[in-house]
C-alpha cells in the first residue's frame, strides 16, 4: 500500500513564505511521478495549481512554485496572502492509470 | 469555456446502487480521459476511478477501495462520464467530483466539477 505523505498543517504570517512537501512512505519522489498540486477551500472543488512537478496551471500566480527537494516534491508559496488559506493536496502518478493523493496540508494564515 | 457538472447524488441505503453523471461542455470530450474522486466528510481527497480516451483504448482503472463495486464509463455522443456505484457501503458517503484528465504525460487533472453529495445510510 503506497502512502503519500504531507505535513498536516502549517501556519504563516501574511507576506511570508511557506514550503509544503510531498513524500512517499517507501522510496523517493522524482519527476517520474509527475507530482501535481491542488488547492481546496471548504465547500469548493479543488483548483489545479501545479502539474508535472513545476508547471503552473493557467491563471496561477507565480507566487506558487513546484520543485523536487531532496527525495520529496515541494510546493512553495511566497508573499502569502490571506486568501491562500486553504487545504493543499499533492498527487502522485503511480503508473498504469493509478494516482494517489496525499492527506493534504492545511495552511493557516495568521 | 470548459465546464463539468456532476449529478445523480442523493441518499441511498446500504447495499443499493446509484449512478453519477458528469456532464461536460467546452471541449472535445472524446479526446480526453476522465476521472472520478471523492471526499468523505472532514477527510481528504481520494482518487476513485479513471477511464482513458478511445485513442488510448478507453480502458478503466479503479482504486482498491471500490474495485469490483464501481464502474466508470463514458458516452462520447453525449459528452458524459458516468460512475455506476453498486453494493454501496456507509463508508462510500462523500462528495464525488469528476475531472478532465490528462491520461498521458503530464498525467494530471486540469478541470473539475463542483461535486455531488452521496449519502449512504439506512
Amino acid at each position: 500500500q503506497t502512502v503519500v505523505t504531507q505535513e498536516p498543517s502549517f501556519s504563516v504570517s501574511p507576506g511570508g513564505t511557506v514550503t509544503f512537501t510531498c513524500g512517499l512512505s517507501s522510496g523517493s519522489v522524482s519527476t517520474s511521478y509527475y507530482p501535481s498540486w491542488y488547492q481546496q477551500t471548504p465547500g469548493q472543488a479543488p483548483r489545479t495549481l501545479i502539474y508535472s512537478t513545476n508547471t503552473r496551471s493557467s491563471g496561477v500566480p507565480d507566487r506558487f512554485s513546484g520543485s523536487i527537494l531532496g527525495n520529496k516534491a515541494a510546493l512553495a508559496i511566497t508573499g502569502v496572502q490571506a486568501d491562500d488559506e486553504s487545504e493543499y493536496y499533492c498527487v502522485l502518478y503511480m503508473g498504469s492509470g493509478i494516482w494517489v493523493f496525499g492527506g493534504g496540508t492545511k495552511l493557516t494564515v495568521l | 469555456e470548459v465546464q463539468l457538472v456532476e449529478s445523480g447524488g442523493g441518499l441511498v441505503q446500504p447495499g443499493r446502487s446509484l449512478r453519477l453523471s458528469c456532464t461536460t461542455s467546452g471541449f472535445t470530450f472524446g479526446d480526453y480521459a476522465m476521472s472520478w474522486f471523492r471526499q468523505a466528510p472532514g477527510k481528504g481527497l481520494e482518487w476513485v476511478s479513471f477511464i482513458r480516451s478511445k485513442a488510448y483504448g478507453g480502458t478503466t482503472e479503479y482504486a482498491a477501495s471500490v474495485k469490483g463495486r464501481f464502474t466508470i464509463s463514458r458516452d462520447v455522443s453525449k459528452s458524459i462520464a458516468y460512475l455506476q456505484m453498486n453494493s454501496l457501503k456507509t463508508e462510500d458517503t462523500a462528495v464525488y467530483y469528476c475531472s478532465r484528465t490528462l491520461g498521458w504525460p503530464p498525467y494530471y487533472f486540469d478541470y473539475w466539477g463542483p461535486g455531488t453529495l452521496v449519502t449512504v445510510s439506512s
